[in-house]
Parts: structure tokens; sequence; C-alpha cells
């Protein structure tokens, strides 16, 4: 049971490239998250999606862009890399339930730690 | 919208004592699920235990156990008998009032580390 799978795990870009991060799980899922951790900080939320073909804006949405095409997969477009995007990247899926209160949890993937430099 | 707020950056804690991480929450909802991750120098985020906002009990998972008190809005988590392998940050967060899709709001950590 691979659970969530990201994809690099680390990744070097010069500033002015572009890279995508790859997120794959295979728990049937229909809540998908990326998340970037800066040094010494939570967790916040780029983009998400609710179910294939369908995104929305987290909290920290500029410079980044996703895509929903299935229900396995989301992956995360870096144009334009900036020295800003500098981060550790976590993709996450979780279970859709009518109850806000049931735990439905969350599965992170491992991260991608990206420099730009 | 929602905030979590962990006031502890960093603990230096006995092994074998007990621990309290602090964190408090503001929302304006009226149903939501507190959740505790730990992060160890690996990196990975380890899911320790959750709180639903109308569970009258605390919740427990072993060792951990969540001293929720909803007047306060504060959800501590609570590690009894530390040993060394707990020395990692912990994040304190809520789930989103999106119906959860917006997924989870966390707060900035606290560094725990566990003294010989």
């Amino acid at each position: 049971n691979a659970g969530v799978t990201q994809t690099p795990k680390f990744r070097i870009l010069k500033i002015g490239q572009s890279m995508t991060l790859q997120c794959t799980q295979d728990m049937n899922h229909n809540y998908m998250y990326w998340y970037r951790q800066d040094p010494g900080m939570g967790l916040k939320l780029i983009y998400y999606s609710v179910g294939a073909g369908i995104t929305d804006k987290g909290e920290v949405p500029n410079g980044y862009n996703v895509s929903r095409s299935t229900t396995e997969d989301f992956p995360l477009r870096l144009e334009l890399a900036a020295p800003s995007q500098t981060s550790v990247y976590f993709c996450a899926s979780s279970y859709y339930g009518a109850s806000l209160e049931a735990n439905y949890g969350y599965t992170f993937g491992s991260g991608t730690r990206l420099t730009v430099v | 919208a929602q905030k979590i707020t962990q006031t502890q950056p960093g603990m230096f804690v006995q092994e074998k004592e007990a621990v309290t991480l602090d964190c408090t929450y503001d929302t304006s909802d009226q149903s939501y699920g507190l959740f505790w991750y730990k992060q160890p120098s690996s990196g990975e985020m380890i899911f320790l235990i959750y709180q639903g906002s109308y569970d009258e009990q605390n919740a427990t998972e072993g060792r951990y156990s969540l001293n929720f008190q909803k007047a306060r809005k504060s959800a501590n988590l609570v590690i009894s008998a530390s040993q060394l392998g707990d020395s990692a940050m912990y994040f304190c967060a809520m789930r989103g009032g999106g119906g959860g899709a917006d997924g989870l709001t966390f707060g900035k950590g606290t560094h725990l580390i566990i003294q010989p």
C-alpha cells in the first residue's frame, strides 16, 4: 500500500526555470492538497482539489498551478522559479465524508525539498 | 478563517517526564476537527491524535492525550513518560471550515527536545 507518493524527493532549480512536482495516491481519496513548509514554520496550503477536474486556491497560490485530470494524480507546476519558492512541498490526500466531526484522516507524502538558486 | 497558535517555539524536557504542548485555536465554525502531527528530523508528517469538536471525552492514543477545553478554545497535547524518540517538531492543526475540502490550517509548531 503506497499511500501518497511524491517525486522527486530533492531538486535544485535555477531562477526562471520551471518544473512539475508529481503526486499520486492509490487510496481513491477524492480530496488532494499541496502544502509548502518554509524553515521553522508550519505548513501552508497552496492549492487543493475536491475531485478530478476541480481545483481551487489555498492561502499561498501565487507562482504555482495545478491540474487534476484523474482521481489519483495531482501535479504542482512551478513556472519561473524564484528564490522565495525554496521550501519543502508536501502533497496530501483525504477521504470526503458528510460529517465534519469524523476523523477521515489526511495522508501525507514524504515531501519534496526544492531549492531555487 | 481559522487560526492556530502555538506559543512554545521550543521545549526541553527530561526523559520520562510528562510534557504538555500548548495549542489554541480560533474559528467561527460550530463543527470542526483538531489534529496533532509529529515531524521528526527526517521530515515526514506523522499523525498522532484527533479530537472532534463535539467529542465529550478527551482523545487518547497510547502515550498521547489531547486536553480539549472547548470554551477556552485550547487543544493541548500531553505526552506521558517522554522518550528520546519523542524529540521532534509538533504541529497542531485544524480542519478547514469548507466541509473539510480546504484542508488543514497549521500552527507554527513546537520543537521538543527530550534530554537523557
